[in-house]
């Protein structure tokens, strides 16, 4: 079945320490997308990327990187420059970028800090 | 700018009631995209429905429906005779397509709609 796998689930991070979330999608969408929930909060978007080996800044991109060398996967760097990480991490993907596309996401990674 | 207010941080009913969930929006744009999603406790967001700003038809899909008045900005929602399995966090969405891939995407904040046995 199609669809992104986001790993891990869940996931520490020490003071101090980057950290990796994982986003791979088998549907073949052009466009990747990196939003982070807050509770209580909507989402609000990272960063996106509509295709390979390019990406954009979101609404919050300060203290987090990304790259997209290939289709399928489009992992978040959560860098030490981000002062508050504890959120709920939504990795989604759609065909092309457009405004009129539905999105597809995983099912996200939860990051604590320790 | 674009905006999304969903008032209604928490309902919680009673299976079998009928709830309807509110959507207010704010756009300067003439054409425009709603949509809502639903995200349950697994975390994972799933596509509910897609309205575009031209066609304010009310659509039904099984115990679904939705309520689209541009006159009042709004996109509702409502669940008939809900069901435990409805329990979820909702939310309504905003796109302003300008062409290209300038546009913009706003969530709502979302109601936690609880559904007690």
């Amino acid at each position: 079945d199609g669809g992104i796998t986001q790993s891990p689930k869940y996931l520490f991070r020490k003071e101090g320490q980057n950290v990796t979330l994982s986003c791979e999608q088998n549907l073949n969408h052009d466009a990747m997308y990196w939003y982070r929930q807050d509770p209580g909060q909507g989402l609000r978007l990272i960063y996106y990327s509509q295709i390979v080996n390019d990406f954009q800044k979101g609404d919050i991109a300060e203290g987090y990187s990304v790259s997209r060398e290939k289709k399928e996967s489009f992992p978040l760097t959560v860098t030490s420059a981000q002062k508050n990480p504890t959120a709920f991490y939504l990795c989604a993907s759609s065909r092309p970028d457009r405004g009129y596309e539905k999105l597809f996401f995983g099912s996200g990674t939860q990051l604590s800090v320790l | 700018a674009q905006k999304v207010t969903q008032a209604q941080t928490e309902i919680s009913v009673v299976e079998k009631e009928d709830v309807t969930l509110d959507c207010v929006y704010e756009t300067r744009d003439t054409t425009y995209y709603l949509f809502w999603y639903k995200q349950p406790p697994s975390g994972e967001l799933v596509f509910l429905i897609r309205r575009n700003s031209f066609d304010e038809q009310n659509e039904i899909s099984g115990r679904y429906s939705w309520n689209f008045q541009k006159s009042t900005s709004s996109f509702n929602f409502t669940i008939t005779a809900s069901q435990v399995v409805d329990s979820a966090v909702y939310f309504c969405a905003l796109s302003e397509d300008r062409g290209g891939s300038n546009y913009k995407l706003t969530f709502g904040k979302g109601t936690l709609l609880t559904v007690n046995p």
